[in-house]
């Protein structure tokens, strides 16, 4: 079965360090998202990613986060200088479709990164 | 905008019991797709059903059944036969037809003690 994989599914880091979150979404999919959550609380979206370019973000995205594509397989997500208030657990998600027709139904997720700032 | 309530937030039951999960959205869409996802404590987010929002049909699945009614705007789900296994956290979601996100419950938090 198709997966979507994350990389590291832990990482440490100190405050004001940079981080980059891997994904590697599935293989065909078009449709890319960054979903948060801090710990104990809901699920949060952070942006969504289609065509090389973002399609929609939400205000919890400011210009500390950057997404790219770097190479056709991998789905970053960049966090310029952390914050203590940064940690939690980044998921990655990837649809084929665009969530309008449907797509999202068919979304998958990865197994997530926790991402800890000390 | 959407938005999705989950009113409780844990639940403890002992095993062999049933448990009804409750989760009430807002959407202005007529299309829609309602989610379910459970989150073992080892914190990934494991798809359980989706369903559109034109979709009534009550839906089983071995010991888990999904009760959606437009009329009261809710997707419930019910756990027979309660397992320790089935502890974890669970999430109700909705994604309308013009969004690009899911938007989460606050999630219940679900004990099941032997």
């Amino acid at each position: 079965e198709p997966e979507v994989t994350q990389t590291p599914s832990h990482q440490v880091t100190q405050m004001g360090q940079e981080v980059i979150l891997r994904c590697v979404p599935i293989s065909n999919h078009l449709y890319f998202y960054w979903y948060r959550q801090i710990l104990g609380q809901k699920v949060e979206f952070l942006v969504s990613f289609y065509n090389n370019e973002i399609s929609e973000k939400s205000e919890i995205f400011d210009d500390q986060f950057s997404v790219e594509r770097p190479d056709g397989s991998n789905f970053t997500l960049k966090i310029r200088s952390t914050k203590l208030e940064d940690s939690a657990m980044y998921f990655c998600a990837s649809t084929l479709f665009p969530p309008g027709q449907g797509g999202y139904a068919e979304a998958f997720f990865g197994q997530g990164t926790r991402l800890t700032v000390v | 905008a959407q938005k999705v309530t989950q009113a409780q937030t844990e639940i403890s039951v002992v095993e062999k019991e049933d448990v009804t999960l409750d989760c009430v959205y807002e959407t202005r869409d007529t299309t829609y797709y309602l989610f379910w996802y459970k989150q073992p404590p080892s914190g990934e987010l494991v798809f359980l059903i989706r369903r559109n929002s034109f979709d009534e049909q009550n839906e089983i699945s071995g010991r888990y059944s999904w009760n959606f009614q437009k009329s009261t705007s809710s997707f419930n789900f019910t756990i027979t036969a309660s397992q320790v296994v089935d502890s974890a956290v669970y999430f109700c979601a909705l994604i309308d037809n013009a969004g690009n996100m899911l938007t989460f419950g606050g999630g219940t938090r679900l004990m099941v003690k032997p």
